[in-house]
């Protein structure tokens, strides 16, 4: 089945302790984002990557890290988490990036509670 | 740069009910795609339609029908007969803007729609 996974599903951890959130799609696509939803701000993205080694900031990267070093994995580490980064995140991938012609696919999410 | 506006933050109807999700949209390119997502209770986000700006050909598939209309730069979603498994936020949603931003999707702040049995 192709599919967009993520985890863990739920993390609650505290001020300071380093996180990574894995990311992984079975549909070999080039393009992998990561999202966060917060109330009242809708979705926002964090990084994204084009293909392999390929990395860019989105619109909120501060407090975050990613990596590219296979195609289908593209985690999200949060070397010292904050209580503002509480939040849903969702991991996305596409076959390419160019401007919609090719569908984003979401993965199930990550809500995480920093304490 | 890329806009979406929903303006209706929640929505409640009656289970059979017919219900209009409205999503506006503002743009610059002259080619653009659009998208709708579903978010259940559950959390995930789910894909519903992409649509190309050169079609402005109404959309169904089972109870759901989408209207595109170019002209007031909007897409809107219809879904029939609603059911209590429809609750969900619904999403629409635009990427980026060609001239760089373009690898992101630009979403509104979504429509919490209830279905009531």
């Amino acid at each position: 089945e192709a599919q967009v996974t993520q985890n863990p599903r739920y993390l609650i951890t505290v001020t300071g302790k380093k996180l990574t959130v894995t990311c992984s799609q079975n549909m070999n696509h080039e393009y992998m984002s990561w999202y966060r939803q917060d109330p009242g701000l809708g979705l926002r993205q964090i990084y994204y990557s084009m293909n392999v080694e390929v990395t860019d900031k989105g619109d909120v990267p501060e407090g975050y890290k990613v990596s590219r070093k296979e195609k289908r994995n593209f985690p999200l580490i949060l070397e010292s988490p904050s209580p503002n980064q509480t939040s849903l995140y969702f991991c996305a991938s596409s076959l390419s990036p160019t401007s919609g012609e090719e569908t984003q696919y979401f993965g199930p999410g990550t809500r995480l509670l920093v304490l | 740069a890329q806009k979406v506006t929903q303006a209706q933050t929640e929505i409640s109807v009656v289970e059979k009910e017919d219900v209009t999700l409205d999503c506006v949209y503002e743009t610059r390119d002259t080619t653009y795609y659009l998208f709708w997502y579903k978010q259940p209770p559950s959390g995930e986000l789910v894909f519903l339609i992409r649509r190309n700006s050169f079609d402005e050909q109404n959309e169904i598939s089972g109870r759901y029908s989408w209207n595109f209309q170019k002209s007031t730069s909007s897409f809107n979603f219809t879904i029939t007969a609603s059911q209590v498994v429809d609750s969900a936020v619904y999403f629409c949603a635009l990427p980026g803007p060609l001239q760089g931003g373009s690898e992101k999707l630009v979403f509104g702040k979504g429509t919490k729609l209830t279905v009531n049995p």
